[in-house]
């Protein structure tokens, strides 16, 4: 089966520096995708890894390390509107479709 | 570029009546297409995998007779909730595979509401 584990809440106030842990056991393994979802909106692209490593765009970056099944999604001097749940997913090999973690959803204080 | 559609974004329909969604890929032609159901505070989960001209691929324990989908061609796919109950009440998302990049691109959403 697929697990997509990330955690459910986390909070931090604004400026701050979040990281949200993404950790997966898939069957097949075809890139890991970070989104952004507002409640009532459909899921935004954040990143793309497919290779180890850290990418980096403007305020958020994203990290992968395939060996270990882990990922995190860095988000830097962090702003109200980044409050938000956030969607691990992983591509799979079958017809490239998407498993989906539950989602961290992220509230950011004032 | 790379923008999809749903149609309508939002419906309330009674119990027992059908409910067609619309999901248009609108500059790009899109091979596959992905019908995503999500429930409050819970993630997105996938329905099924349609790919255009053949038959709907489900997953395990959603009823293709009552989410009945088409694929006719690379810019539409639809999804019909058959003999809707409450508990069909969601917010079901499409995402469409193509592009210069051949990622998905997800719709806006549709909230249906089941009285």
């Amino acid at each position: 089966g697929q697990n997509i584990d990330q955690p459910t809440e986390m909070t931090a106030t604004e400026g701050a520096i979040v990281q949200i842990n993404c950790t997966y056991q898939t069957s097949g393994f075809n890139g890991l995708f970070w989104y952004q979802q507002h409640a009532g909106e459909a899921p935004t692209f954040l990143s793309y890894n497919v290779l180890d490593g850290l990418e980096e765009k403007g305020r958020f970056s994203s990290f992968l390390s395939r060996s270990k099944g882990y990922s995190y999604l860095l988000l830097k001097e962090l702003q109200m509107k980044d409050s938000a749940s956030y969607l691990c997913a992983v591509k799979g090999s079958t017809l490239g479709r998407l498993y989906f973690g539950r989602g961290t959803q992220l509230t950011v204080w004032p | 570029g790379a923008v999809v559609s749903q149609h309508p974004s939002w419906v309330i329909c009674k119990s027992g009546t059908s409910v067609k969604i619309e999901c248009r890929s609108l500059d790009f032609q899109a091979t596959t297409m992905f019908w995503y159901r999500q429930f409050p505070k819970q993630s997105l989960m996938l329905m099924a995998t349609s790919n255009e001209g053949s038959k709907a691929t489900y997953e395990q324990g959603v009823e293709k007779d009552k989410f009945l989908i088409n694929h006719a061609s690379l810019t539409l796919s639809t999804l019909t909730v058959t003999s809707a109950h409450p508990e069909d009440s969601s917010f079901y998302i499409c995402s469409a595979r193509g592009g210069p990049t051949y990622e998905q691109y997800f719709g806006p959403g549709t909230r249906l509401t089941v009285t």
